[in-house]
């Protein structure tokens, strides 16, 4: 069965500085897609990220990046330079190519101090 | 982009009351529409899965006769909350996927708030 286990529960910075929410995920599957999302306040979900089992190359987009270690089955996703819009509940999900059952972890609130 | 509707954002109801919560993918066509239930500072935890012309599959212990799902199209879905009680005051959420695309990624509403009295 299926599992993402996101440890931290919530994590306080002070804007600029940087910070990772780690993702570790559980699978039987061998092809499968790892995602991120952001929920603001407001409770829509932003989706940040996909990525394919079969792509382990981390990426970068702006102020965020992503490291994928299927030695380890963790997603990490750092956010450099924090600043106070980050501010918000994280996701990790991993989604089986089989059935399309997305399963979340329990979420990072993220908070990001001025 | 792919564009989903979820109506209404926010409803308040009296307890005993039932509530249809509407999900429509805008630009696109939908075979699956999932949805998915959020308890404050929890996580989303799928309650079905619909498929346009079928019955819905629904996750182990969410009862189908309290969370009524009709797929009847391929750009809309509802869900219907029946006999609502104030335990059932959630986050509700619907995500969708595009039809004969299996690897495309859900797309998903901006949720409805219930809250029962």
């Amino acid at each position: 069965a299926q599992k993402v286990t996101q440890a931290q529960t919530e994590i306080s910075v002070v804007e600029k500085e940087d910070v990772t929410l780690d993702c570790v995920y559980e699978t039987r599957d061998t092809t499968y897609y790892l995602f991120w999302y952001k929920q603001p306040p407001s409770g829509e979900l932003v989706f940040l990220i996909r990525r394919n089992s079969f792509d382990e190359q981390n990426e970068i987009s702006g102020r965020y990046s992503w490291n994928f270690q299927k030695s380890t089955s963790s997603f990490n996703f750092t956010i450099t330079a924090s600043q106070v819009v980050d501010s918000a509940v994280y996701f990790c999900a991993e989604e089986e190519t089989s059935g399309s059952r997305l399963t979340f972890g329990e979420g990072t609130q993220l908070t990001v101090n001025p | 982009g792919a564009v989903v509707s979820q109506h209404p954002s926010w409803v308040i109801c009296k307890s005993g009351t039932s509530v249809k919560i509407e999900c429509r993918s805008l630009d696109f066509q939908a075979t699956t529409m999932f949805w998915y239930r959020q308890f404050p500072k929890q996580s989303l935890m799928l309650m079905a899965t619909s498929n346009e012309g079928s019955k819905a599959t629904y996750e182990q212990g969410v009862e189908k006769d309290k969370f009524l799902i009709n797929h009847a199209s391929l750009t809309l879905s509802t869900l219907t909350v029946t006999s609502a009680h104030p335990e059932d005051s959630s986050f509700y959420i619907c995500s969708a996927k595009l039809a004969g695309w299996s690897n495309q990624p859900q797309h998903f509403g901006d949720g409805t708030r219930l809250s029962i009295l």
